[in-house]
């Protein structure tokens, strides 16, 4: 089993939609959570980070960890074809560690 | 205010040359870690770099990849005698402090060196 698990997509929705993507983890040490995008052809850019469970919210995004069930989530409200891109959950176990990414998860928002 | 500068962004070699791959990190950051992406594995890491010092190269193989991160200069990743399975997209990140912690320190990712070996 992986460390980190993401579905790959690719995922297509409309202008508008909501959109939720998600990991999951198999190492309970885990626990400072973040969420990448990565446009084509460019350097992942941070969008969300948190730490333990809970919830955070910044402007049309909002971040989930669950560490009870190893999963986080990632939900963009209102979503616009800037949004098109990949995005790559990340989590770290201790503070000095090597940050752990997940595969990544192709968003397409059609206008 | 300059980001993370990789540089070349695309190199071509051979199977057998050497491939050196140089990032200049944002000024006063004083982390460096290096990563590999695959089309079907995602980000994978190599190595994370103090100044003149490896922290963490838990994710490099063993053979033909070293790094480098000097007092002055950029940071290096070689690979000597390169096969076709070192082709990939090779991405430096910075960042000011550790990873992790109460304070958000984000690492800060540059725009990647693409390695084709033919």
């Amino acid at each position: 089993q992986k460390e980190v698990e993401q579905d790959p997509g690719p995922l297509s929705v409309p202008e508008g939609a909501i959109v939720s993507l998600n990991c999951t983890y198999s190492n309970s040490a885990f626990q400072y959570f973040m969420w990448y995008r990565q446009y084509s052809r460019k350097g992942p850019e941070l969008l969300m980070y948190t730490y333990s469970s809970g919830n955070k919210e910044d402007g049309r995004f909002t971040a989930q960890v669950d560490k009870s069930s190893k999963y986080i989530s990632l939900f963009i409200r209102d979503s616009q074809p800037s949004d098109s891109a990949t995005y790559l959950c990340a989590m770290i176990a201790q503070a000095g560690t090597a940050l752990i990414f997940g595969k990544g998860t192709t968003l397409s928002v059609s206008s | 205010n300059a980001g993370v500068m990789q540089n070349p962004r695309h190199l071509v070699r051979r199977r057998g040359q050497e491939a050196r791959l140089r990032c200049s990190p944002v000024k006063g950051h004083s982390h460096v870690y290096w990563y590999r992406q695959l089309p079907e594995e995602g980000l994978k890491f190599m190595v994370y770099l103090q100044k003149e010092n490896i922290i963490d190269e838990s994710g490099m193989p063993k053979e033909r990849f070293s790094a480098e991160f000097p007092k002055e200069g950029p940071s290096i990743l070689r690979i000597q005698q390169v096969v076709r399975g070192d082709s990939a997209a090779y991405f430096c990140a910075s960042s000011p402090r550790t990873q992790g912690g109460s304070y958000n320190s984000p690492l800060h990712f540059g725009n990647g060196t693409r390695l084709t070996v033919t």
